[in-house]
């Protein structure tokens, strides 16, 4: 089966820096995205990885290493409006997406 | 550029209706995925379409199913509600199904059975 966990809540402080934790096991592996979205509305793409590294992009950057079935998602210089949930997926090898069930995350003044 | 348009919004059904969501894929996007969306399972894949056939389905049962038309508008069909359907459907539209390919998503029809 498929499974990815994710921590389910997280709270930072405004001009911090925080870590997104997501831990894979699927049948193969295609690639993995994070996706943000605030309360209400629709999940908006941040990032994607297919080979171990850091991929950065402005404040945002995401890790992966495909041997540990590990990503993390960074969040630097935090805001109060990245108060959001981040949703780690991951392609797997018959080409479908699975969701984890998302990290709310509370940016603190 | 339009992004992704579902409706309806919000729906409220009785428990054995069935309900129709409609969803727009942005314009020359031709792959359009569902998702079921609760607090407690998160988003859970439904099925994919590409030019008018369903390429992947999700663990669903039967009383769940889409369709995808020419212009690559597409519909989702949900019969015999229960309880346990009341949950936010997402769609998303990519330009091709692919592994490397990023989701738009519409902002979901809520849907709400009584």
């Amino acid at each position: 089966g498929q499974n990815i966990d994710q921590p389910t809540e997280m709270t930072a402080t405004e001009g911090a820096i925080v870590q997104i934790n997501c831990t894979y096991q699927t049948s193969g592996f295609n690639g993995l995205f994070w996706y943000q979205q605030h309360a209400g509305e629709a999940p908006t793409f941040l990032s994607y990885n297919v080979l171990d590294g850091l991929e950065e992009k402005g404040r945002f950057s995401s890790f992966l290493s495909r041997s540990k079935g590990y990503s993390y998602l960074l969040l630097k210089e935090l805001q109060m409006k990245d108060s959001a949930s981040y949703l780690c997926a991951v392609y797997n090898a018959g080409n479908m997406l699975t969701f984890g069930g998302g990290t709310r995350l509370m940016v603190k003044p | 550029k339009a992004g992704v348009t579902q409706t309806p919004r919000y729906l409220i059904k009785t428990r054995g209706q069935q309900v129709t969501l409609s969803c727009s894929p942005i314009s020359g996007h031709r792959s359009v995925s569902w998702y079921q969306q609760t607090p407690g399972q998160g988003l859970q894949f439904l099925f994919e379409y590409f030019s008018e056939t369903q390429r992947n389905k999700g663990n669903f049962p039967g009383r769940f199913s889409g369709r995808q038309f020419s212009n690559s508008r597409s519909e989702m069909n949900v019969s015999t509600l229960e309880l346990g359907d009341s949950a936010l459907y997402l769609c998303a539209s990519s330009l091709v199904p692919g592994s490397n390919e990023k989701l738009f998503f519409g902002s979901g029809t809520q849907l709400s059975v009584l």
